[in-house]
């Protein structure tokens, strides 16, 4: 059973443009978050998805940020207009339930330049 | 709301050495708590969890107990080795926080030879 899958794993992008961040949960698992990690900081929480459904999107920037979970694929988080300042690693974790244990990938470490 | 506070490193030690790193936490109700270590260039990966006061998380030779009178759940092991390198990150999820995680800054270890 492969673990939770994020790519790219690293990812440039100027001002202005759009970042597009994958996340595969593992198999079985209904349950996806997104987290942010700024540099020499700990994770914050950002949004909290089930297939097709944002249950919890209370730490997601109000403009420019978008994520969902369709039917079918992996969960995306959109990052429009990039900012220098959206430079971070995004980790994706996922769980079976809501109460079980939530496994992480590897991040994708994004860029502005 | 909640807020996990743990001490700032970066802590470093020599190999054999005890470790402690201190988490202290805020919470409604009765969380969860959880150890991460996030290796360089990895996600994070589970180290250890308590999920009740009193109960003792345990691996790999880390070990970390619920006190709920403290509002702590300090890291301890005995003996660090230079593999044990790494960030660390202590967190909690609140029961009626889905399994959402709220973490703290992390502390960075570094064990020399």
């Amino acid at each position: 059973n492969a673990g939770v899958m994020q790519n790219p794993r690293h990812l440039v992008r100027r001002r202005g443009q759009e970042a597009r961040l994958r996340c595969s949960p593992m198999k079985g698992h209904s349950h996806v978050y997104w987290y942010r990690q700024l540099p020499e900081e700990g994770l914050k929480f950002m949004v909290y998805l089930q297939k097709e459904n944002i249950i919890d999107e209370s730490g997601m920037p109000k403009e420019r940020f978008s994520a969902e979970f369709p039917k079918e694929g992996p969960s995306i988080l959109r990052i429009q207009q990039v900012v220098r300042g959206d430079s971070a690693a995004y980790f994706c974790a996922s769980s079976p339930t809501e109460g079980s244990e939530a496994f992480f990938g590897q991040g994708t470490r994004l860029t502005v330049v | 709301g909640d807020s996990v506070t743990q001490m700032e490193g970066p802590v470093t030690l020599s190999e054999e050495a005890f470790l402690t790193i201190n988490c202290t936490y805020t919470a409604t109700g009765y969380p969860s708590l959880f150890w991460y270590v996030q290796y360089p260039g990895e996600g994070l990966q589970l180290l250890l969890k308590a999920t009740k006061a009193d109960d003792k998380g345990s691996n790999k030779g880390f070990e970390a107990t619920y006190r709920k009178e403290t509002t702590s759940f300090h890291l301890e092991k005995g003996s660090v080795q230079v593999s044990d390198s790494a960030v660390y990150f202590c967190a909690l999820s609140s029961n009626n926080a889905g399994n959402m995680l709220t973490f703290g800054g992390g502390t960075r270890l570094m064990v020399k030879p």
